[in-house]
């Protein structure tokens, strides 16, 4: 059974801080990963695809690849109130399928 | 660019009615496109892959009896759940794959809230 596991937390960060999310999956396999949005009531919104190990950056968020430990992160920077959501850890496996986790609920103290 | 489209957005119907759902990717083509169910406070679940001009694939314990699924255009794919009732009421949401797209990025309709009375 392959499986992309998340902390549902809350996750609670000060306004302005770093905030951390974490993700791991079980098919050693899987080539192509994503990062979710979703506000509660709407459908997810894609902030970051990642394809190979490393980091990448794009404006407050990088996300890390680790295909050896089968690890892949989120990290945004200078946390804003409008950042509280679900984060939604997706991975493309070699069947094509993308494969959701169950999110980790994030909140910006303000 | 990018932009899927869900029609309609919410919809209540009574029980052992018919309700059709549907999702059209408006500036590209979509090769595949997805239909997903979503409970209270649980993640995406995958009901069925779309192709175009052919059969939907349906992930396991879900009836394609039950919830047809119709992709006659790269544009355009219709979810009909029949003889919907009660516990069929969830948030459906489709996504879309494009045909030039690398690393299969989808991008998600707007979702379809279905409330069965």
């Amino acid at each position: 059974q392959k499986e992309v596991e998340q902390n549902s937390g809350p996750l609670s960060v000060p306004e302005g801080a770093i905030a951390s999310l974490n993700c791991t999956y079980s098919d050693r396999g899987s080539q192509s990963f994503f990062w979710y949005r979703q506000y509660s009531g709407k459908s997810p919104e894609l902030i970051m695809s990642i394809y190979s190990n490393g980091d990448k950056e794009d404006g407050r968020f990088t996300a890390q690849l680790n295909k050896a430990s089968q690890y892949v992160s989120l990290l945004i920077r200078d946390s804003q109130p409008s950042d509280s959501a679900t984060y939604l850890c997706a991975v493309k496996g070699r069947d094509d399928k993308i494969i959701f986790g169950k999110g980790t609920r994030l909140h910006i103290l303000p | 660019g990018a932009v899927v489209s869900q029609h309609p957005s919410w919809v209540i119907c009574k029980s052992g009615t018919s309700v059709k759902i549907e999702c059209r990717s408006l500036d590209f083509q979509a090769t595949t496109m997805f239909w997903y169910r979503q409970f209270p406070k649980q993640s995406l679940m995958l009901m069925a892959t779309s192709n175009e001009g052919s059969k939907a694939t349906y992930e396991q314990g879900v009836e394609k009896d039950k919830f047809l699924i119709n992709h006659a255009s790269l544009t355009l794919s219709t979810l009909t759940v029949t003889s919907a009732h009660p516990e069929d009421s969830s948030f459906y949401i489709c996504s879309a794959r494009a045909l030039e797209s690398r690393g299969n990025e989808q991008f998600f309709g707007p979702g379809t809230r279905l409330t069965v009375l």
